[in-house]
């Protein structure tokens, strides 16, 4: 059965970096995209960027300069950074890959 | 980047079937795979649909995808509803600048 785990801090101030990670159980993915997709409150699914099997990096053109996505295939673990955040940052953020999701990080920025 | 439109919201009754329409503004539907997924309220998007009519492990039969590209859209029809199926759908496809995702549909279940 995989599983995507996810984790980190819920709570930021404005112009604080977020930090999440996610991390994938039960099979392996090599050769897939990882991506993360977030969620402001009471609105659509927007998409954040993603990072390919060989590290190609390709991010939404919104958020390009503030975000960073990197992986870990030998420990299947994936991670995203974005920087100078700010209240329009508030959201729930998913990583999937491939059909799999996982089960949302609730992200609020403060001023 | 292209938009991908979906209906605002659907309602349909119990044990009906309801098909749930997005179409692309500018490029073929064909061109990109489809994807469809299903939010119930207070939880995480799920997977229904991959790859236009693909259906992942676990997601029954009553679930399934279809491109037309006379009207460059996709629909997903879900027959037999049941009032679980009660939840906001999303497609999704691939565009030059990364992942496009409709706006959602609310499906109400009555």
């Amino acid at each position: 059965q995989v599983q995507l785990q996810q984790w980190g801090a819920g709570l930021l101030k404005a112009s604080e970096t977020l930090s999440l990670s996610c991390a994938v159980y039960g099979g392996s993915f090599s050769g897939y995209s990882w991506s993360w997709i977030r969620q402001p409150p009471g609105k659509g699914l927007e998409w954040i960027g993603e990072i390919n099997d060989s590290e190609t990096t390709t991010y939404d053109p919104s958020l390009k300069g503030r975000v960073t996505m990197s992986r870990d295939t030998s420990t299947n673990l994936f991670s995203l950074k974005l920087t100078s955040v700010t209240a329009a940052d508030t959201a729930v953020y998913y990583c999937a890959i491939t059909y799999f999701w996982g089960q949302g990080t609730v992200v609020t920025v403060s001023s | 980047n292209f938009i991908m439109t979906q209906p605002h919201s659907v309602s349909e009754s119990p044990e009906k079937t309801v098909t749930i329409s997005c179409t692309r503004s500018s490029g073929s539907i064909a061109s990109n795979y489809v994807q469809w997924y299903q939010q119930r309220p207070g939880s995480a998007p799920t997977t229904v649909i991959y790859e236009d009519k693909q259906r992942p492990s676990g997601v029954p039969d009553r679930f399934s995808g279809s491109i037309d590209s006379s009207s460059n859209s996709a629909s997903l029809t879900i027959s037999g509803l049941k009032t679980e199926d009660e939840a906001d759908y999303y497609c999704q496809s691939y565009g030059r600048s990364g992942w496009v995702f409709g706006g959602g549909t609310r499906l109400t279940v009555l």
